[in-house]
C-alpha cells in the first residue's frame, strides 16, 4: 500500500549543483503535483500535471522543471541549485483536479 | 488575490476540550476545500473534504463547516485527544484553478 513515493527523502546540494527529486504513485491518479513548504509559508505549487502528457506551472516555477515521464511519474529537476531552493519538496498526487490529495512524505533539500 | 488564512499559528489545550481551528479565504468561488493533517518530518494526511456545495462534512470526532458567502470554514475536534498534536492545513481549490492553495497551518499542541 505504497501510495506516493519520493526519493531521495534528505538530499544536501552545493551551490550551482543539479539533482531531480523522483516522484511515483500506485493509485493510477491523473493528476499530479510538486509543492515545496517553508516556515511560516505553507505549501506553494510549483508545478503541476493535470494529466499524463501536460505540465503547468505553479506559483513558484523559477528554478526547476518537471517530467510527466508516464502516468505514475513524475519528476522534478534543480539544473542548478540556490541557498533558496532549501526547502522540504512533497509530491502529490490526485485522482482529478479538484479531488482528495495524497501526499508523500517529502524531501528534505539543503543548498549550501 | 486569492488566499487561505489560518489562526491562530498555535494552539495549546488541555486533553478533553473541545476545539476549533479556523480558516479564512479571499474569494467565494471555490470549488471545494480540504483539511488535512501533518506530522512532525511526514506528509500531508487529508481529514475531510468540503465541496462548494456543502455545509459540513464529519468523520469520526472531526467536523468541518464551510460558510462561502463569509469566506470561512471551521474544523472541530471534539473530545482531543495527546494524539490529535500535529499541524493542520487548510487549502481552498479555487474554480477554475487545478491546484490547492494552502493556508500556513495552525499548530495544536494537546496536554495530557
Amino acid at each position: 500500500n505504497a501510495g506516493v513515493t519520493q526519493t531521495p527523502k534528505f538530499q544536501v546540494l552545493k551551490t550551482g549543483q543539479s539533482m531531480t527529486l523522483q516522484c511515483a504513485q500506485d493509485m493510477n491518479h491523473n493528476s499530479m503535483y510538486w509543492y515545496r513548504q517553508d516556515p511560516g509559508m505553507g505549501l506553494r505549487l510549483i508545478y503541476y500535471s493535470a494529466s499524463e502528457g501536460t505540465t503547468d506551472k505553479g506559483e513558484v516555477p523559477n528554478g526547476y522543471n518537471v517530467s510527466r515521464l508516464n502516468k505514475r511519474e513524475f519528476s522534478l529537476r534543480l539544473e542548478s541549485a540556490a541557498p533558496s531552493q532549501t526547502s522540504v519538496y512533497f509530491c502529490a498526487s490526485s485522482e482529478l483536479s479538484g479531488s482528495p490529495l495524497h501526499f508523500g512524505n517529502g524531501t528534505r533539500l539543503t543548498v549550501t | 488575490k486569492q488566499e487561505v488564512t489560518q489562526i491562530p499559528a498555535a494552539l495549546s489545550v488541555p486533553e478533553g476540550e473541545n476545539l476549533v481551528l479556523n480558516c479564512s479565504f479571499t474569494d467565494s468561488a471555490i470549488y471545494n476545500l480540504q483539511w488535512f493533517r501533518q506530522d512532525p518530518g511526514k506528509g500531508l494526511t487529508s481529514l475531510l473534504l468540503i465541496q462548494s456545495s456543502q455545509r459540513e462534512q464529519t468523520s469520526g470526532r472531526l467536523n468541518a463547516s464551510l460558510d462561502k458567502s463569509s469566506g470561512r470554514s471551521t474544523l472541530y475536534i471534539a473530545a482531543s485527544q495527546p494524539g490529535d498534536s500535529a499541524t493542520y492545513l487548510c487549502a481552498v481549490c479555487y474554480t477554475g484553478r487545478r491546484a490547492l492553495t494552502f493556508g500556513s497551518g495552525t499548530r495544536l499542541q494537546v496536554q495530557p
